[in-house]
């Protein structure tokens, strides 16, 4: 089955401690990409990722890192968490960039992250 | 301004009814524009694209008015599984999609 996996599904931390939220895909997609989803404001991009190795900053990067070592796997790294980073997260991937137009993206099923 | 400007709702309809949701971007230069569907605390899925000459998905329809930089969606005869929240989504630029905040339509009975 094709699909976006996301782990942990929830999560509650503390500040400061280093945390690391999981996405992997099965579709062999070069486009893969985090958001952040808080009440009110709409899904804001954290970080994408057009290929292996290639990665850049969306609207909210601050406070947030990521790799993508492998095609399938592209991590978001909180460093230091803090209470403003209380949200539900999302990974998504894609096999087409805007320039074809044609542009879906598949979603993980989410992370649900607090941060005390 | 936001980027992308959706009426939060909700919007309560009985089913069989026909409903409308509208979208406004900011960005004149935006060539992409979609409707995902968002369903309570999980992932938003695709619904449709929209293109310039409007398209009809079955009981779905979306147009799109560039000169008034805004996108519709038209759900005709509502069905109790069309309850959801309905994401605008709009081009922004090279790799980027900007995400309006949602329309939440409730169908009852």
């Amino acid at each position: 089955e094709a699909q976006v996996t996301q782990n942990p599904r929830y999560l509650i931390t503390v500040t400061g401690k280093k945390l690391t939220v999981t996405c992997s895909q099965n579709m062999n997609h070069e486009y893969m990409s985090w958001y952040r989803q808080d009440p009110g404001l709409g899904l804001r991009q954290i970080y994408y990722s057009m290929n292996v190795e290639v990665t850049d900053k969306g609207d909210v990067p601050e406070g947030y890192k990521v790799s993508r070592k492998e095609k399938r796997n592209f991590p978001l790294i909180l460093e230091s968490p803090s209470p403003n980073q209380t949200s539900l997260y999302f990974c998504a991937s894609s096999s087409k960039t805007i320039r074809d137009r044609a542009y879906e993206q598949y979603f993980g099923p989410g992370t649900r992250l607090t941060v005390t | 301004r936001k980027e992308v400007e959706q009426d939060p709702g909700p919007f309560n309809v009985p089913e069989g009814a026909t409903v409308a949701f509208n979208c406004t971007y900011s960005n004149s230069a935006s060539q992409s524009f979609f409707w995902y569907r968002q369903d309570c605390r999980k992932e938003p899925k695709l619904l449709m694209s929209v293109y310039s000459s409007g398209n009809e998905d079955g009981r779905f329809t979306a147009q799109l008015n560039r000169a008034s930089q805004y996108i519709s969606l038209l759900i005709r005869d509502s069905k109790l599984s069309d309850s959801a929240t309905y994401l605008c989504v709009v081009e922004g630029g090279y790799n980027k999609l900007i995400f309006g905040a949602g329309t939440r339509l409730a169908v009852h009975p």
